[in-house]
């Protein structure tokens, strides 16, 4: 299985803060790499599809990039509602993993 | 708007076998990737495996031996049953659609755009 390593696991931060995660892949998974937040009590949210894709509909205070085994996801300025766990995810290779999130609160 | 809904018991008891169903409304089951997923209580996201429209499957391996899923695409539906349940099976489990992009005209079977709200299921004597 392809391992999928988010850092960090945790992060405080304020709005208006602009707020990186990278997830890392065990072996190259080019750009099969999807990002997703998830609120309290609530399924995950598609915000970001193949590396950089942003999903329609979805803020562009939202972006991703990366290929390969290093990826990034970036939040330029933190909105009150941003304030959730975020997910990585590979499809490159089955089964498909996630990675194992990071929680955004407050400061 | 596709909406998906799980559907089956909240508790099992340890060797039993889980059924759950996804019933879809808003879209076709002829088209896309669906999938279930789980999640434990306070971890993490776990595929489970996913049927395509054409009936074609895969499993993760730590669960295969164990999981059939199937498709109804005139009920507009899809199922999943997981054997022999142990307290480890305890979850939230979520049915999923794997997203369509439309910039290259693939169906991708990860990119979850549409989920259920989750049905939990606790595995208990």
């Amino acid at each position: 299985d392809i391992q999928m390593t988010q850092s960090p696991s945790s992060l405080s931060a304020s709005v208006g803060d602009r707020v990186t995660i990278t997830c890392q892949a065990s072996q190259d998974i080019s750009n099969t790499l999807n990002w997703y937040q998830q609120k309290p009590g609530k399924a995950p949210k598609l915000l970001i599809y193949d590396a950089s894709n942003l999903k329609a509909g979805v803020p562009s205070r939202f972006s991703g990039s990366g290929s390969g085994t290093d990826f990034t996801f970036t939040i330029s300025s933190l909105q009150p509602e941003d304030f959730a766990t975020y997910y990585c995810e590979q499809y490159d290779s089955l089964p498909i993993t996630f990675g194992q999130g990071t929680r955004l609160d407050i400061k | 708007q596709v909406l998906l809904q799980e559907s089956g018991p909240g508790l099992v008891k340890p060797s039993e076998t889980l059924s759950l169903t996804c019933t879809v409304s808003g879209a076709s089951l002829n088209t896309h990737y669906w999938s279930w997923i789980r999640q434990p209580p306070g971890k993490g996201l776990e595929w489970i495996g996913y049927i395509h429209y054409s009936g074609g499957t895969n499993y993760s391996p730590s669960l295969k031996s164990r999981v059939t899923i199937s498709i109804d695409t005139s009920k507009k539906q899809f199922s999943l049953n997981l054997s022999s349940m142990t307290a480890a099976d305890t979850a939230l489990y979520y049915c999923a659609r794997g997203y369509y992009d439309s910039l290259t005209g693939y169906y991708l079977s990860g990119a979850f755009d549409s989920w259920g709200q989750g049905t939990r299921v606790t595995v208990s004597s």
